[in-house]
């Protein structure tokens, strides 16, 4: 199955953009989603197949994929937009997942 | 609202046996695939099992390192899913989290169950 690499973290001052990668052999022949988790409790979706928000998340959330590499992207990261963040995918009977980045936003 | 929630986590032997149950609330699962997803301690997520819906054929799919070990089942006219998790390993450790799967992605969580496997 796919193996799909996200940076370790990324860091992103209030009210700036952050973009995090996601990196796996023709991603972009797939359908992307991506979760956003917080400490100690469960993910929470916040793209869907590679650009669409579910009901909700805010605008600032916002993803495209392409090629080699998926991208979601928060404009204007807030203080709550801490924790880390996960790409998936379905390939060849498989769920796969990104290995995590972690976003500070300070 | 959709509702998940886990029950039946806590501490098992190598070897032993446990079985999860995830209650569905706010709609029927019916026609909904349901998935297992667990998370390690300080880990990332990590796939488990998916079951389609009987409309579907009801068959289940399972990770590499559960397939052979773990059953999931569902009992749509109680609205729950069921995982069973024979013979664990030291590795199964971690909160294991109930998930539908509506459109495509993992849509709804529950707030995840911590299974144990220790001695």
């Amino acid at each position: 199955s796919s193996e799909l690499t996200q940076p370790l973290s990324v860091s992103v001052a209030p009210g700036q953009t952050a973009t995090i990668p996601c990196g796996g052999h023709d991603i972009g022949s797939h359908s992307v989603h991506w979760y956003h988790q917080r400490p100690g409790q469960a993910p929470v979706l916040v793209i869907y197949k590679d650009d669409q928000r579910p009901s909700g998340i805010p605008e600032r959330f916002s993803g495209s994929n392409s090629g080699n590499t998926a991208t979601l992207t928060i404009s204007g990261a807030q203080a709550g937009d801490d924790g880390d963040y996960y790409c998936q995918l379905w390939d060849r009977s498989a769920y796969v997942f990104g290995t995590g980045t972690t976003v500070t936003v300070l | 609202e959709v509702r998940l929630e886990e029950s039946g986590g806590g501490l098992v032997e190598p070897g032993g046996s446990l079985r999860l149950s995830c209650k569905v609330s706010g709609f029927s699962m019916s026609n909904a695939r349901m998935s297992w997803v667990r998370q390690a301690p300080g880990k990332g997520l990590e796939w488990v099992a998916r079951i389609k819906s009987k409309p579907e054929g009801g068959t289940a799919d399972y990770a590499a390192a559960v397939k052979g070990r773990f059953v999931l089942s569902r009992d749509d006219s109680k609205n729950m899913v069921f995982l069973k998790t024979n013979s664990p390993k030291t590795e199964d450790t971690g909160v294991y989290f109930c998930t539908t799967i509506l459109t495509g992605p993992f849509d709804n969580w529950g707030p995840g169950i911590l299974v144990t496997v220790s001695s």
